[in-house]
């Protein structure tokens, strides 16, 4: 099985702040690495897909990078609604695992 | 409009069984590979099982193999999931979700809510 590490697994940041999540997979996973953003008693929500591809209505301030086993969600300015938990996943294999989440908090 | 709705959820006895299902509307089931995902309370999400779309292909995480199986009925547009053995660790929120592009999943029911208590 693929493990995903995400780091870190929480942090505090002030809106306006320029955050960066990493997810390291534990093998070369292509470009089958995809983030959502989950709010307290909501469904998981698609931010970006394939890498660095943002779904549509997500807001452009959000972005993805990265390549084999090394991926970096980026939120360039964050904003009040973007409190949330983050999760990487990969689907290059199945089982299709997730990153233990990275919780952004004020 | 894709809509993914889940039910069955309910308390049930470890040991016991419980069939979720998953009705889906605007898109074919056999078109998009559907999964089943949970989140136990305070946890992160797990992956448990996927039906590939058109060759319905089945797979499952370790934590639910042999216990757990995926099916869909495509004339009723319905995705499900049989748990049998049920145990206190598959006490969680049960999602269905979409594929999407890149395999990714790009749409999500609001989930259903198993517990396992005795």
């Amino acid at each position: 099985d693929i493990r995903m590490t995400q780091s870190p697994s929480s942090l505090s940041a002030s809106v306006g702040d320029r955050v960066t999540i990493t997810c390291r997979a534990s093998q070369i996973i292509t470009s089958y690495l995809h983030w959502y953003q989950q709010k307290p008693g909501k469904a998981p929500k698609l931010l970006i897909y394939g890498v660095s591809s943002l779904q549509s209505g997500v807001p452009s301030r959000f972005s993805g990078s990265g390549s084999g086993t090394d991926f970096t969600l980026t939120i360039s300015s964050l904003q009040p609604e973007d409190f949330a938990t983050y999760y990487c996943q990969q689907t290059y294999s199945t089982p299709r695992t997730f990153g233990q989440g990275t919780k952004v908090e004020i | 409009e894709v809509q993914l709705v889940e039910s069955g959820g309910a308390l049930v006895h470890p040991g016991g069984s419980l069939r979720l299902s998953c009705a889906a509307s605007g898109f074919s089931l056999t078109s998009y590979t559907m999964n089943w995902v949970r989140q136990a309370p305070g946890k992160g999400l797990e992956w448990i099982s996927c039906i590939m779309g058109t060759i319905g292909t089945t797979y499952y995480a370790d934590s639910v193999k042999g216990r757990f199986t995926i099916s869909r009925d495509s004339a009723k547009s319905s995705l499900f999931l049989q748990m049998n053995s049920l145990r206190d660790e598959d006490t969680a929120i049960y999602y269905c979700a979409r594929d999407y592009s890149g395999s990714s999943l790009g749409y999500w029911g609001q989930g259903t809510v198993v517990t396992v208590s005795s």
